[in-house]
């Protein structure tokens, strides 16, 4: 596609609830980036795809967390278990190379936990 | 661990003021550092510094880094509404994979 399609826009769980968040990237990019920000802060980086592969998970705040992008384009991030603390703007970029130069972000998953 | 910090936090104006931001870093293993407009909710890229002293310029942005004082500014001349956004500045340092944020500029322009 054109950009980096994120779905859905807008997600309300209920604490506890598990929610699954999905990540369309521009096609051909091998790069795949999760961040998370919180309202008035800026991103933070959570996970890093090489194609299908998972290089780097760090930024995962705990075990509730998982990613995956089995096919090595369309990625789906999980949150089991929502706390009020996950609430945030979900952000996906990718990219051609594995640089940071040239990422394209996506506009985003806004998640908010009652 | 990697650390962005941009100042001011927030910065009203009226259209055509000049104005700055500011970005201080400490990273290691420094790669480069990015310039992004935050509208709504996507970060759109604007520039990307890794030469000190070396001016990137695009219309009325421009922003230029210095590595010795660990710093960047983003000018914007003339302003106008539309560049009202939040401006993010971050840092690629020790993992070449992942950016370091800051905070954020919430720039407001008046009519």
């Amino acid at each position: 596609g054109a950009g980096v399609s994120q779905s859905p826009r807008y997600k309300v769980a209920k604490r506890g609830q598990d929610v699954a968040l999905r990540c369309d990237p521009i096609s051909g990019h091998v790069s795949l980036f999760w961040y998370q920000q919180a309202l008035g802060q800026g991103p933070e980086f959570l996970t890093y795809f090489q194609n299908e592969a998972q290089l780097d998970k760090s930024g995962l705040p705990s075990d509730r967390f998982f990613a995956e992008r089995p096919e090595g384009s369309v990625s789906t991030l999980k949150i089991q278990r929502t706390q009020q603390e996950d609430s945030a703007v979900y952000l996906c970029a990718s990219s051609l190379g594995g640089r940071v130069y040239g990422y394209t972000f996506g506009s985003g998953t806004r998640l908010t936990v009652v | 661990e990697d650390k962005v910090v941009q100042s001011p936090l927030s910065l009203v104006v009226h259209e055509g003021d000049t104005v700055t931001l500011n970005c201080s870093y400490e990273v290691t293993n420094f790669r480069s550092l990015l310039w992004y407009k935050q509208e709504k909710k996507a970060p759109t890229f604007l520039f990307m510094l890794t030469s000190s002293g070396i001016e990137k310029k695009s219309g009325r942005l421009s922003s230029i880094l210095d590595k010795k004082e660990l710093s960047s500014i983003l000018n914007i001349t003339a302003t106008q509404t539309g560049d009202s956004a939040i401006y993010l500045c971050a840092v690629e340092g020790g993992s070449a994979r992942q950016l370091t944020f800051g905070s954020g500029t919430q720039l407001t322009v008046l009519p």
